[in-house]
């Protein structure tokens, strides 16, 4: 079974300049979950979406970040413009919500770097 | 707001040695889960070990075990036989059972296993 899939797996821009990020979940996990995590910290959620719909995105700074999911699956992140401070790497990881047991599985993440 | 605490920022523990990782927790709530995540130098998290707090026998899963206190809200790891491919950064989390999937990470404990 394939595992959580994102793409690029680095990426570097200058501050000011658009950057997205794609991943695609493992196949019938119905919870998709975008975190930050910065160096030498744990993952921060940004969002996360129950099929289509965005059901917790209170910690997305919405003036800069967007993020979709268009028919449930796969995922798009996108910062404009972005700031020094973005650079983090970006996770995104998926779930089955059913009746249990809940992990979540992670991909390799995006490492972000911000000139 | 769940809070979850890793006082250990970096542990070190001989190749087949045991060491314990220390986890404590916040929460007014009765049922939830705890984890721990392990996450190596390619940045890819995986599960280790999971623990329903309605189950008071403790996990198992292999060389991986936990502690589970629920009074003392205190969930640590022991690591059995430590091998070189543990070395990694071990994250706890914590998920309410009603909140659909939402994670709460610490901010990791980095072990290296020395030769």
């Amino acid at each position: 079974e394939a595992g959580v899939v994102q793409s690029p797996r680095y990426k570097i821009i200058e501050k000011k300049q658009p950057v997205a990020f794609w991943c695609n979940p493992i196949s019938g996990h119905n919870t998709l979950y975008w975190y930050r995590q910065n160096l030498g910290q744990g993952p921060e959620l940004l969002i996360r979406y129950e099929n289509e719909e965005a059901v917790d995105d209170s910690q997305l700074p919405k003036d800069r970040f967007s993020a979709e999911r268009l028919k449930g699956v796969d995922s798009t992140l996108k910062i404009q413009p972005a700031e020094l401070g973005d650079s983090a790497v970006y996770l995104c990881a998926s779930s089955f919500r059913g009746t249990g047991p809940y992990e979540q599985y992670f991909g390799p993440g995006t490492r972000l770097t911000v000139t | 707001a769940q809070t979850v605490t890793q006082s250990q920022p970096e542990m070190s523990v001989q190749e087949a040695e045991t060491v314990t990782l220390s986890c404590t927790y916040d929460t007014s709530e009765n049922n939830y889960y705890l984890f721990w995540y392990k996450q190596p130098p390619s940045r890819q998290m995986i599960l280790v070990i999971r623990q329903e707090a309605y189950k008071q026998q403790n996990a198992t899963e292999n060389r991986f075990s936990v502690n589970f206190q629920k009074a003392a809200k205190s969930f640590s790891l022991k690591i059995s036989d430590s091998q070189l491919g543990d070395t990694a950064m071990y994250f706890c989390a914590f998920m309410k059972s009603n909140t659909g999937n939402q994670f709460y990470f610490g901010t990791g404990t980095s072990l290296t296993v020395i030769p």
